[in-house]
């Protein structure tokens, strides 16, 4: 248990349904990401929140809309999302200093998302 | 651009053995820290060891030592002593200014 978690563990839906993924942190960490995991690829960075601030959303298709309401609560709303959205997405909190992250991650278990 | 490859998709240990995973990576930078996270299979993924790139000896957490060749750029990890639960994905990570870059990882299995 590393603190972080994530609802739901498995989700299948449609390409027209929205649904949301939540990440909640127990650590105190004020920095969250969103991290997208698809087998045989490397992670990919897909939002990143500093002190409830997003600095950097990676490019990512507006099909997928963060939020993060305060600084142990984050949010992955799905809309219209297409079969090879389908992956494991995993949230991560950090502790950041001065701008600077601390250097370790602690991730969730993960939100595994099955786009029909 | 920083990248990390691991070339090893899979790799295989004997229990009680001693096995070694390989990383290299690219960056212009001279300072970040690199890790090796560990993913047990549906578990969440954790911080096996960390590797600041100013300090020249190798990181080593119990039976996970590093071999840390900076002017090689390459960071593998190795394990000692195996033991199945050590049986996970590994995924090697650079961090700089603030970015962090993950490998595709290895899977780790331990044969009894």
């Amino acid at each position: 248990e590393t603190g972080v978690t994530q609802t739901p563990r498995h989700l299948v839906m449609g390409m027209t349904n929205k649904k949301s993924l939540k990440c909640e942190q127990h650590l105190g960490h004020n920095a969250m990401y969103w991290y997208k995991q698809s087998a045989k690829k490397p992670l990919e960075l897909m939002f990143v929140y500093s002190l409830e601030e997003r600095v950097e959303n990676n490019s990512v298709p507006s099909r997928f809309s963060p939020e993060c309401p305060n600084s142990s609560h984050l949010f992955l709303h799905l809309h219209t999302l297409q079969p090879e959205d389908s992956a494991l997405y995993l949230c991560a909190s950090s502790q950041e200093q001065g701008g600077a992250s601390t250097g370790e991650l602690f991730f969730g278990e993960g939100s595994r998302l099955t786009v029909l | 651009a920083q990248t990390v490859t691991q070339s090893q998709p899979e790799m295989s240990v004997q229990e009680a053995e001693t096995v070694t995973l390989s990383c290299t990576y690219d960056t212009s930078e001279s300072d970040y820290y690199l890790f090796w996270y560990k993913q047990p299979p549906s578990r969440q993924m954790i911080l096996v060891i960390r590797q600041e790139a100013y300090k020249q000896q190798n990181a080593t957490e119990n039976r996970f030592s590093v071999n840390f060749q900076k002017a090689a750029k390459s960071f593998s990890l190795k394990i000692s002593d195996s033991q199945l639960g050590d049986a996970a994905m590994y995924f090697c990570a650079y961090m700089g200014g603030n970015q962090f870059y993950f490998g595709t990882g290895t899977s780790l299995t331990v044969i009894p």
